[in-house]
C-alpha cells in the first residue's frame, strides 16, 4: 500500500510569505504527526492530529499551525516565514496515537526561504 | 522532561566490522525507545522499537539493540556492516502509556562505511 506522501517535495520562499504543506498518511491511519529536521535542532515535535483533533503540540511559535481533514490528511502553514524556517518539513502517521503503534515517516518537504 | 543524547555525532567504521551506536535516554517515568534510520534525501525508516519484554530487540536489516535500565542506554549493535548501512540514525524515545505519541530525537550518528 502506498506510504506517506507529502507534498510539495521542494519549494523556496521569501521571507514574510507564508507557506502550507500538504501529508496524506498511509491508508487507514488516523493519527498525523509534524517534526522539523535542521542542522542545528535536529528533529522536532510540531504538532500531533487525530481524528481532526490536536492532541499535542512542540514548542514552535503561533506562526506555525495545522489541521487535519475527515480523511486523516493533515496541512502545516507556516506564516510571516523567517530564515531560520528553512527545514525539511517529515509528515508521520499512525493507526492511533498508541505510542506502541510503529510510526511511518513520509519523505519529507524541503523548504527554503530566502 | 525527557531528553536523548547519542554519544557519537559521527562514526566511521570498515565494511565488515561490527558497529556501536550510543544511545543515553533521561526520563522520569518509563517510556518506549526507538531508532530511526535515515537515508540521504529520504525520510525516517523504523529499525527496531522497544515496548516491553525481552531486553534484546532484532530489528531489520541485521541491527539489534538492548535496552539497559540501570544505565538508561538503548545502544544499537550490528556484528558487520555494509556499504548500504551508511545513513544517519536517530534514537527516540515516547512517554510510556501517555497521552501524547510525538517522539523525541537524539541529535543523531551519522554512519560512514568504508569499503
Amino acid at each position: 500500500k502506498a506510504g506517506v506522501t507529502q507534498t510539495p517535495r521542494y519549494l523556496i520562499k521569501t521571507r514574510g510569505q507564508q507557506v502550507t504543506l500538504s501529508c496524506s498518511p498511509i491508508s487507514g491511519h488516523r493519527s498525523v504527526s509534524w517534526y522539523q529536521q535542521t542542522p542545528g535542532q535536529g528533529l522536532q515535535f510540531l504538532f500531533e492530529y487525530f481524528s481532526e483533533t490536536q492532541r499535542n503540540k512542540g514548542n514552535f511559535p503561533g506562526r506555525f499551525s495545522g489541521r487535519q481533514f475527515s480523511n486523516s490528511r493533515s496541512e502545516m502553514n507556516v506564516s510571516t516565514l523567517e530564515l531560520g524556517d528553512s527545514a525539511l518539513y517529515l509528515c508521520a502517521s499512525s493507526f492511533s496515537p498508541d505510542q506502541r503503534n510503529t510510526i511511518y515517516f513520509g519523505e519529507g518537504s524541503w523548504l527554503t526561504v530566502v | 522532561a525527557q531528553s536523548v543524547t547519542q554519544l557519537d555525532s559521527q562514526v566511521p567504521v570498515f565494511e565488515e566490522a561490527p558497529v556501536e551506536l550510543r544511545c543515553n535516554y533521561s526520563s522520569s517515568v518509563s517510556v518506549y525507545l526507538f531508532w530511526y534510520v535515515q537515508y540521504p534525501n529520504q525520510g525516517l525508516q523504523l529499525l527496531l522499537k522497544y515496548l516491553s519484554g525481552s531486553t534484546l530487540v532484532k530489528g531489520i536489516n541485521g541491527f539489534e539493540a538492548e535496552f539497559n535500565k540501570s544505565q538508561t542506554s538503548f545502544h544499537l549493535r550490528k556484528p558487520s556492516v555494509h556499504i548500504s548501512d551508511t545513513a544517519e540514525y536517530f534514537c527516540a524515545v515516547s512517554n510510556y502509556g501517555g497521552s501524547q505519541g510525538n517522539l523525541i530525537f537524539g541529535k543523531g550518528t551519522k554512519l560512514s562505511v568504508k569499503p
